[in-house]
């Protein structure tokens, strides 16, 4: 147990809907790390919040936002699904605005499926 | 573009065997390098780490890892497995202070008892 806790487990959507999936880090943890894993994949990271702003952002489209508020807890939103949206959404939180040197402590994760 | 390559997507060994995953990364500058686990049922947890100091370094469970940065590697070892390492591994790296960390693909270890 890393004490990071994300709500789903699992959630079933369909094509064009939207979608929040939710994060809480680990006590005294100010940053959080979003990533999507397809099957057969590794993490593809998706976006880090420190204070409540956005801190770094991959290769994904403006269709995925997030947001984190001052309890740290964090939310991952996606609009207009589209199939391949499918996959697990991990959330990892960390120390200290994310220096590139710390641990990311993971959450289960959320199961998403976009039929 | 910066890239992270597992050269061994499934390894089967037996118990007491020895293990070296492979890993390589595309990045000239400073890295810092990372070994992901993850159980079945269970978090991706973090192996060992390497940003400083001795390129020779030593995880949980008797892991190690040595960077060698002549070859772009950071590849995994353990002189002798158990069948409780059955579990998929994870190289990642963060190429300087950038907060993104780059993933592989992972290699899926089982473990015969």
């Amino acid at each position: 147990e890393t004490g990071v806790t994300q709500s789903p487990t699992h959630l079933i959507k369909t094509r064009g809907q939207q979608v929040t999936l939710r994060c809480s880090s680990q006590s005294g943890h100010n940053t959080v790390s979003w990533y999507q894993q397809a099957l057969g994949q590794g993490p593809q990271f998706i976006f880090q919040y420190y204070r409540e702003e956005e801190n770094g952002r991959g290769n994904f489209p403006p269709r995925f936002s997030g947001l984190q508020f001052p309890n740290y807890s964090s939310e991952l939103n996606v609009n207009a699904l589209e199939l391949d949206d499918s996959a697990l959404y991990l959330c990892a939180s960390t120390l200290s605005g994310g220096a590139s040197y710390n641990e990311q402590f993971f959450g289960p994760g959320t199961r998403l499926t976009v039929l | 573009a910066q890239s992270v390559s597992q050269h061994n997507h499934h390894v089967i060994l037996s118990e007491a065997a020895s293990l070296e995953l492979g890993c390589n990364y595309s990045y000239g500058g400073t890295v810092n390098l990372f070994w992901y686990v993850q159980y079945p049922g269970q978090h991706l947890q973090l192996l060992l780490k390497y940003f400083s100091g001795d390129p020779l370094v030593k995880g949980i469970k008797g892991f190690e890892a040595e960077f060698i940065k002549s070859k772009f590697s950071f590849n995994l070892r353990k002189p002798s497995v158990q069948w409780s390492d059955t579990a998929e591994y994870f190289c990642a790296v963060n190429a300087g202070n950038n907060r993104k960390l780059i993933w592989g693909l992972g290699t899926s270890l089982a473990v015969n008892p």
